[in-house]
């Protein structure tokens, strides 16, 4: 069965600090999708990105950055020199293959203290 | 209009009312999903939708009926709803139902049940 395990439910972190949020994830597929979203106050989900199993590479995109780990299981998501516009809860989801429902994980809220 | 709409953003009924949540996608999309996410509790899937069939009812409550007219509109009929029922409705489109599509949220409807 699938499962996404947030462990970290709330982070505080001063601004420009740098923050790892943790992801951890399990299904018995050998492809699967691995998704990060964003949700600020207003409600909304962004998406941030969407990682395959095939393709271990680290990501990077502006102070957002990635880490994929499959021999841990892992998908953590790293901001650099964190601003309080970042402040939202982050979830980790994953869909394995076939037409399984998208998994998340419970969430993880930050907070950005100016 | 781009991406994801939902309409009303915020919605207080009674328990005896009958009222309606609209959702709009203007992505070509052909899979559409109705979440529900309560204070304290992780996302829970509620139906899915691919090229207007249903394909996957969750468990929900007969209270809640949803409709899908065409591939852009969803809709949430929600009548003799309960307290518990309280809680951000959401709606997200994806490109057709499989694991590697990326599904694309709306801002949600926070619906209070009196």
């Amino acid at each position: 069965a699938q499962k996404v395990t947030q462990a970290q439910t709330e982070i505080s972190v001063v601004e420009k600090e740098d923050v790892t949020l943790d992801c951890v994830y399990e299904t018995r597929d050998t492809t699967y999708y691995l998704f990060w979203y964003k949700q600020p106050p207003s409600g909304e989900l962004v998406f941030l990105i969407r990682r395959n199993s095939f393709d271990e590479q680290n990501e990077i995109s502006g102070r957002y950055s990635w880490n994929f780990q499959k021999s841990t299981s892992s998908f953590n998501f790293t901001i650099t020199a964190s601003q309080v516009v970042d402040s939202a809860v982050y979830f980790c989801a994953l869909s394995d293959s076939g037409n399984t429902p998208l998994v998340f994980g419970k969430g993880t809220r930050l907070s950005v203290i100016a | 209009e781009t991406g994801v709409t939902q309409t009303p953003r915020h919605l207080v009924m009674g328990m005896t009312n009958k009222k309606s949540l609209k959702c709009e996608q203007h992505l070509g999309h052909n899979a559409m999903y109705w979440y529900k996410q309560s204070a304290k509790k992780p996302l829970e899937l509620m139906f899915v939708y691919s090229l207007e069939e249903r394909v996957e009812n969750n468990s929900v409550p007969s209270r809640f009926s949803p409709e899908c007219p065409n591939s852009s509109h969803l809709f949430l009929h929600l009548h003799t709803l309960q307290p518990e029922d309280s809680a951000l409705y959401l709606c997200a489109s994806s490109q057709a139902r499989l694991a590697s599509d990326t599904q694309y949220f709306g801002p949600g409807t926070r619906l209070t049940v009196l």
